[in-house]
């Protein structure tokens, strides 16, 4: 699976756009841009994922670039309950394998 | 909506001991999965399981780690005799087919 890279920490104002990036320069076509995010030592939540168009769900959207090398997540209007360490992960399209967590990125979202 | 579940929540023991954590997938879903995160460190990968049998681990998943799926709705792992270094988090997750991994809010182990 391809590595990723993220900033390791990034504030936002509430009510802004929170926007997320990530690399994943090596990642090969028939792998998925997954995120997750984890708050305080909750189990990871499941947020979005993707291949090459971009998606739009209830709680984010997920913009990736043409050449798939890197990606953004967008909380749209975030909430101080948004504080949370956000990965990006990649892996192959069945998803049944393990996912490989990094140190992700904690967004603080300040009031 | 569906989740998955894990018991304890915290769960206490004496170096050398035997643990038992339980997990119950979502129905109807056919992979399983543990992770665990050590405070402070990532989530790492343990073992994933599909029809009956470990699919994949890890090089933390030792002797010492087992897995069973003793009915049709629990998922359990066993630690034989825990160490200090086995204190973490123990996170299960659960996946149907092709869809996404989704993760109980996982099982504190404090080992003394």
């Amino acid at each position: 699976d391809a590595k990723t890279t993220q900033p390791p920490s990034m504030d936002c104002a509430e009510g802004r756009a929170a926007n997320l990036p990530c690399n994943h320069s090596t990642i090969s076509g028939n792998e998925y841009v997954y995120w997750y995010r984890q708050i305080h030592s909750q189990g990871p939540q499941y947020i979005i994922h993707g291949l090459k168009n971009n998606e739009t769900n209830e709680m984010a959207s997920l913009i990736i670039t043409e050449d798939r090398k890197s990606s953004t997540l967008i909380l749209p209007h975030a909430t101080l309950r948004d504080t949370a360490v956000y990965y990006c992960i990649v892996c192959g399209s069945s998803n049944t394998g393990k996912l490989i967590f990094g140190q992700g990125t904690t967004l603080q979202v300040k009031p | 909506e569906p989740e998955v579940t894990q018991t304890p929540s915290h769960q206490v023991t004496q170096m050398g001991q035997e643990v038992i954590l339980r997990c119950v997938p979502i129905s109807n879903h056919l992979y399983f999965y543990w992770y665990r995160q050590i405070l402070g460190q990532k989530v790492e990968f343990l073992v994933s399981f599909y029809n009956n049998e470990i699919s994949e681990k890890s090089e933390i998943f030792d002797d010492q780690f087992s897995v069973e799926r003793p009915d049709g709705s629990n998922f359990t792992l066993k630690i034989r005799s825990t160490k200090l270094e086995d204190s973490a988090m123990y996170f299960c997750a659960s996946l149907w087919l092709t869809d996404t991994q989704y993760f109980g809010p996982g099982t504190r182990l404090t080992v003394l």
